[in-house]
Parts: C-alpha cells; structure tokens; sequence
C-alpha cells in the first residue's frame, strides 16, 4: 500500500462547477495533511493545509480531513480554466523528521 | 511565507559530471529538504538537512551520489555526482516555515 495515494485523473469538471480531489493515506498517526497546486514546469504551490478533523475553508477552496478513515479531500467551488493544474496531497509522517509524503497528483483540467 | 531561491534554474550538462545546486531563504530556517521530481512523476525526497549535522537520506539515496551541505540556516546546497542520463529531474529546494513546506522554482537538470 502506498503512503499516500490519488487518483491521477485527468479530473474534467466544465467551469463554474464543483471539483472534488480526494486522498488517503496510509500512516494512522499523521497529524498534518497538505494540499499543493503544480501548474506545468512549475514548482508546488501550498494552497490549503488542515491539521483537525472536519472542514476549513479558504476562500474557494475547503479542505475536509476524516482521520478515522485515513482520508483528506479538497473541493474547489466556481472551478475556473486556471484551476486547471495537478494537485497535490502531502501527508507529515509521524516519524523522524516529520518527513512530508507526497501522493501522485490528481490532473484537474477545467473547461470553460 | 519563506522565499527561497535556486541557482542555476536550469542546466544541460553531460553524464560523469557534476552539478551543484544552491538554494537560498530569506530566513533562518532549521529545516531544509531537497527533492526530486522525475518527468510526470510526483516528488521524491532525497534528504533531509538541518544545519550543524550531517544530512539524513531517504531510502536509495546515497551520500556519495548527492553530497549535502548546510553551512548556515539560510542556505544549502546539492550536489549531483556522476551525473547519467536517469539523472534528469527537476530538482527541488524546500523549508519547513510554520509547519508547512514552501519550494523553491527548482533546477531542471537535463543529462546527456
């Protein structure tokens, strides 16, 4: 079993819709969970981050996390073209340096 | 956030050589990662360096290959040895500011 896991998509969602990412993990004692945005030829942008079970929202964004079933999502509402890019779920390890793990990405492309 | 830079951004360079990459933050950090992002692939980290000690690699990744050093809090570098052509990858600077990880623009190393 992977660390962390996504599905790699492509994800298409037309515009102004909802797009749902989703991600599990493998490391029961995670505590920190992260989502990047990786635009092409681009470094990982931090976009959203959740440390408690529930909700947190920022903006267009709302990061939900269930620890109890080792799952972390990100849902984009009023999805726009420039959402489109590979999203990244990162999970903090809860061992040694809290090493950061990262999933495989999710491709979202959004179509106007 | 933390702004970190990378010199060079990108290079071509041929295999037996090596390639050191600098990696700057504009704040005193404890923590510095370097990781590896192959073509469609998602980030693989190298090794952890802090400042003062020697760095701690992650499984595959030996010293001889990449040489780490972290001679202050504010910067690090890599260096890439006997590079071959599997050697190509983006390769990413990143600190841990307030919890959560910030990247630098990457190097893009191309072997041939």
């Amino acid at each position: 079993q992977k660390e962390v896991e996504q599905n790699s998509g492509p994800l298409s969602v037309p515009e102004g819709a909802i797009a749902s990412l989703n991600c599990t993990y493998s490391d029961r004692g995670s505590q920190s969970f992260f989502w990047y945005r990786q635009y092409s030829g681009k470094s990982p942008e931090l976009i959203m981050f959740i440390y408690s079970n529930g909700d947190k929202e920022d903006g267009r964004f709302t990061a939900q996390l269930n620890k109890a079933s080792q799952y972390v999502s990100l849902l984009i509402r009023d999805s726009q073209p420039s959402d489109s890019a590979t999203y990244l779920c990162a999970v903090k390890m809860n061992t040694g340096f809290q090493k950061l793990v990262f999933g495989t990405g999710t491709r979202l492309l959004v179509s106007p | 956030s933390a702004v970190i830079s990378q010199k060079p951004s990108r290079d071509i360079c041929q295999r037996g050589t090596s390639l050191t990459i600098q990696c700057q933050v504009d704040s005193q950090v404890t923590m510095m990662f370097w990781y590896r992002q192959q073509p469609g692939q998602s980030l693989t980290l190298i090794a952890t360096a802090n400042q003062g000690s020697e760095a701690t690699y992650e499984s595959g990744f030996v010293i001889d290959k990449f040489p780490i050093s972290r001679p202050n809090l504010t910067f690090s570098t890599l260096t890439v040895s006997n590079m071959s052509p599997e050697d190509s990858s983006i390769y990413l600077c990143s600190v841990d500011w307030q919890g959560a990880a910030y990247f630098g623009p990457g190097t893009r190393l191309t072997v041939t």
